[in-house]
């Protein structure tokens, strides 16, 4: 069974500073990775997907990297901004597709 | 505007009560996904269908019930709620007829209590 741990749970930085997320998973046999924004008492926005063919995605300040082969993706956020906070999650898809597997999510906070 | 739209929002009910949560979508998606979100439990699939007619399990489908007869709308039933299925609901939708290439799509999410 698939399993999706992110680390850290809680993270909270100063403005401006650089971050990383982390995302692991247990199953590499994956179609995509996927990362998700959620604000307080909202749904889920998705940020970036990546196919399990790709290496890394880009938005914006927003850079997901993806090594299937050691379970791993992260989420690097440049330049933070207060708006950033939220709690982001990242879901694998299995190849069975439709499936798909949630980690528990980092809550983050940038402090002005 | 492109959404999934979720109804009701919130719902406060008793044990053993049938209901209905409905979902539905505008674009055309073949995709579509029901999830719980419980805390210190995270986001977890309960059913999904990758087109119309065709549904299968997720990781939680006990006590629920879904049905996809047409491709815009995905309800969500529970035909003996019990106060374990207190949660936040969430559907999702997706472009692709597998749900494997595109983004999934969020609706705002269903506020269920059972009494």
């Amino acid at each position: 069974k698939q399993e999706v741990t992110q680390i850290p749970a809680a993270l909270s930085v100063p403005e401006g500073e650089n971050l990383v997320l982390n995302c692991s998973f247990t199953d590499s046999a994956i179609y995509n990775l996927q990362w998700f924004r959620q604000d307080p008492g909202k749904g889920l926005t998705s940020l970036l997907l990546i196919q399990s063919s790709q290496r890394e995605q880009t938005s914006g300040r927003l850079n997901a990297s993806l090594d299937k082969s050691s379970g791993r993706s992260t989420l690097y956020i440049a330049a933070s901004q207060p708006g950033d906070s939220a709690t982001y999650l990242c879901a694998v898809t299995a190849l069975n597709a439709g499936k798909s597997t949630f980690g528990d999510g980092t809550t983050l906070t940038v402090k002005p | 505007e492109a959404q999934v739209t979720q109804n009701p929002r919130y719902l406060i009910t008793v044990t053993g009560k049938k209901l209905t949560v409905t979902c539905s979508q505008n674009m055309n998606h073949e995709y579509m996904s029901w999830y719980r979100q419980d805390p210190g439990l995270g986001l977890r699939q309960i059913y999904y269908s990758m087109n119309v007619e065709v549904t299968d399990k997720g990781d939680v489908p006990e006590g629920y019930k879904v049905s996809r007869k047409e491709k815009r709308n995905f309800p969500l039933i529970l035909e003996s709620p019990s106060p374990n299925q207190t949660s936040l609901y969430f559907c999702a939708s997706s472009t692709s007829g597998t749900g494997r290439g595109q983004p999934q799509h969020f609706g705002d999410g269903t506020r269920l209590s059972i009494l």
